[in-house]
């Protein structure tokens, strides 16, 4: 079973920040938290990782809690290329074992 | 860019032929390869794990017979779908990680159709 959940799907205007959240309450201390999306009928595109601090890319910016049971990815201006399904998964870096993808969220930007 | 190459990105077959898919790890040596079948719709499912050297562990309700898995080098591992029927018409895709690539990075995916 996958470690995380997240919401079926989000809207979100043109322009705005996106923020998409993701719980993940059971993650051990060694695992990451990545974010990958999936642009339709095209593998999965990387995003952003991080262990406890916040970290930012070209591409978004990644909240995760003191805690480290949740997390939030954020796409500070939202585009229609950005359509998507956002998929946050747990695992620990260079680790071989086997991958669960969740559902995921429906990310739809709108004019 | 993209450091794991999938081949063919689309193909159509009829019903009872074999279908081979590669993937291929450009710039680092994949020790492990996993395999996902999608559905219009739905998430990834993982099909199958793939070592190199080893045989592949396939997950619960995955015939082995069918979906024939090989990971002779470091590089490439490849599914090969045998007697293809409709109901194997899926989009099938790879992923690869190493000891140096913390990332874990897809292929561009397969889209199968079965006449």
């Amino acid at each position: 079973d996958a470690k995380t959940t997240q919401p079926t799907s989000m809207d979100c205007a043109e322009g705005r920040a996106a923020n998409l959240p993701c719980n993940h309450s059971t993650i051990s201390g060694n695992e990451y938290v990545y974010w990958y999306r999936q642009i339709h009928s095209q593998g999965p595109q990387y995003i952003i990782h991080g262990l406890k601090n916040n970290e930012t890319n070209e591409m978004a910016s990644l909240i995760i809690t003191e805690d480290r049971k949740s997390s939030t990815l954020i796409l500070p201006h939202a585009t229609l290329r950005d359509t998507a399904v956002y998929y946050c998964i747990v695992r620990v870096p260079y680790n071989t074992d086997k991958l669960i993808f969740g559902t995921g969220t429906r990310l739809q930007v709108f004019p | 860019g993209a450091v794991v190459s999938q081949h063919p990105s689309r193909v159509i077959c009829k019903s009872g032929t074999s279908v081979k898919i590669e993937c291929r790890s450009l710039d680092f040596q994949a020790t492990t390869m996993f395999w996902y079948r999608q559905f219009p719709k739905q998430s990834l499912m993982l099909m199958a794990t793939s070592n190199e050297g080893s045989k592949a562990t396939y997950e619960q309700g995955v015939e082995k017979d069918k979906f024939l898995i090989n990971h002779a080098s470091l590089t490439l591992s490849t599914l090969t779908v045998t007697s293809a029927h409709p109901e194997d018409s899926s989009f099938y895709i790879c992923s690869a990680s190493g000891q140096v690539n913390e990332k874990l990075f897809f292929g561009s995916g397969t889209q199968l159709s079965v006449l």
